[in-house]
């Protein structure tokens, strides 16, 4: 079936430090990629999106590439901010499909 | 718009009690679904409603009831709760076609079962 496997956490950097949160998708055909963003006491709010091989997802600084070839959806930011301090979950979802498939979340603390 | 809304914000509850969490959606969205969310686990769906009067069953759908009797709300029921059911649970809400084909998501219910 459908999975998203992202790397563990949690994850510290001091701020301007650069970001990478590794995700790879199990899935058939061609599903939508999402990243989500959890920042404390909140529910999940969109980051960014993209739908097919090659599309790139941006948003507030952070991108990530949907990768066919390596069935992957990295999420990278240049230069992080102690505001980016937050849970950061990856998902898929078929576009003939209803469910969303979630990873298990990342947790980032950024450090002045 | 209040978005997606989630009562109550925190229950506790003994083991065997029943108790109904509230969805509430005020975008017209014709999608609902209930998460719970489990330390080390993500996010798993429970249940889900493509329109109102219909319901379908998730990841982990055991213990848990639903209703969607009205477009904008949907309903999640514990009967005879458990220790297992510990855990935060999510409200989200979309409608497909639209261009972020995204969920927006309700702030969270922390339910402690003793």
């Amino acid at each position: 079936g459908d999975s998203v496997t992202q790397m563990e956490g949690p994850v510290t950097l001091s701020e301007e430090a650069f970001l990478t949160i590794n995700c790879t998708y199990t899935a058939t055909g061609y599903p939508s990629l999402f990243w989500y963003v959890q920042y404390p006491g909140e529910g999940l709010q969109l980051l960014l999106k993209a739908t097919k091989a090659d599309d790139k997802g941006s948003n507030k600084g952070f991108e990530a590439t949907y990768r066919k070839e390596t069935t992957s959806f990295h999420l990278e930011k240049g230069s992080v901010q102690v505001s980016d301090s937050a849970v950061y979950f990856c998902a898929l979802r078929q576009n003939t499909g209803n469910q969303f498939y979630f990873g298990t979340g990342t947790s980032l603390t950024v450090i002045p | 718009n209040a978005g997606v809304t989630q009562t109550p914000k925190f229950r506790v509850l003994k083991t065997g009690q029943s108790m109904t969490l509230l969805c509430a959606q005020d975008m017209n969205h014709e999608y609902m679904y209930w998460y719970r969310q489990d330390p080390g686990m993500g996010l798993r769906l429970i249940h889900y409603s493509v329109g109102e009067g219909t319901t379908a069953k998730g990841e982990v759908p055991d213990g848990y009831n639903v209703s969607r009797l009205k477009k904008q709300n949907f309903l999640l029921g514990l009967e005879s709760a458990a220790p297992s059911q510990t855990s935060v649970y999510f409200c989200a809400s979309r409608t497909p076609g639209q261009p972020l084909e995204t969920q927006y998501f309700g702030p969270g219910t922390r339910l402690l079962v003793l």
